[in-house]
C-alpha cells in the first residue's frame, strides 16, 4: 500500500470553478508536504510546501494540513484551462531524504 | 531556476539488454533521485543519493542499480532490462532533502520491446 494516498483519481470542473484535492498519509513520520503540478510532456514542478497545521495560501491556492488526522489538501480557486495537469501530493520525513509521492489526481478544467 | 538533465530523452531498448539512463544537474545540490512514473502508480522512488560514491535504495530498487560518481551526476542501470520496465523515468535533484522543493528533469520515456 502507498504511504501517500490522493483523492480523487481524476477531477473535473468548469473555467472559475474550484479544484479540491485529497492527500492522506499512513506514516506518522511524515512531516513535510508538499504539492507538485505536471503538465503533460514536462517533469513534475513544486506549486507549494505546507510544514504546519493550517492554512496556507499563495494566490489561487490554499493548502489545508491537519497533522492529527494526516491530512493535507489543496484548492484551486478561479480555476483556469492552464491548470489542467496531473497533480502530486509528496511527502517526507524530518531529517529525512526520501520524497515520497501519491499516485496523482488528473484535474480538467473545461472553458 | 535549478536546471536537472535527463539523456537520452526517449530510448528503445531490447529484452534482457544493458540501458543506462544518465542525469546531470548544475545546482549544487546533494540530494539526488529516480523516480518511475506509471499511469496509476504515479511517481515511485526508485534509487536517492545524498552524497557522491554512494547510493541508497528506494521503495522499487528490483532490476535496478544506480551510480553517483560526483555531486553532478546520477545514472540509473537496467542490466537486464524487462517488458515491465518500460515506463517514464524522471531524475530530480534537491538541496537538503524532503523540507527544500525537488527539482525535476524532463524524463526519459523507455520502452522495452
Amino acid at each position: 500500500q502507498q504511504k501517500v494516498q490522493q483523492s480523487p483519481e481524476s477531477l473535473s470542473v468548469p473555467e472559475g470553478g474550484m479544484a479540491s484535492f485529497n492527500c492522506t498519509s499512513s506514516d506518522r513520520n511524515f512531516q513535510y508536504f508538499w504539492w507538485y503540478r505536471q503538465h503533460s510532456g514536462e517533469g513534475p514542478k513544486a506549486l507549494m510546501s505546507i510544514f504546519s497545521d493550517g492554512d496556507k495560501k499563495e494566490g489561487r491556492f490554499t493548502a489545508h494540513l491537519n497533522k492529527a488526522s494526516l491530512h493535507v489538501s489543496l484548492h484551486i480557486r478561479d480555476s483556469q484551462p492552464s491548470d489542467s495537469a496531473l497533480y502530486f501530493c509528496a511527502a517526507s520525513e524530518t531529517g529525512g531524504y526520501k520524497v515520497v509521492f501519491g499516485s496523482g489526481t488528473r484535474l480538467l478544467v473545461s472553458p | 531556476e535549478a536546471a536537472v538533465t535527463q539523456s537520452p530523452r526517449s530510448k528503445v531498448a531490447v529484452t534482457g539488454g544493458k540501458v543506462t539512463l544518465s542525469c546531470h544537474q548544475t545546482n549544487n545540490h546533494d540530494y539526488m533521485y529516480w523516480y518511475r512514473q506509471d499511469t496509476g502508480h504515479g511517481l515511485r522512488l526508485i534509487h536517492y543519493s545524498y552524497v557522491a560514491d554512494s547510493t541508497e535504495k528506494g521503495d522499487i530498487p528490483d532490476g535496478y542499480k544506480a551510480s553517483r560518481p560526483s555531486q553532478e551526476n546520477f545514472s540509473l542501470i537496467l542490466e537486464l532490462a524487462s517488458l515491465s520496465q518500460t515506463a517514464v523515468y524522471f531524475c530530480a535533484s534537491s538541496d537538503t532533502g524532503g523540507d527544500t522543493e525537488v527539482f525535476f528533469g524532463k524524463g526519459t520515456r523507455l520502452t522495452v520491446v
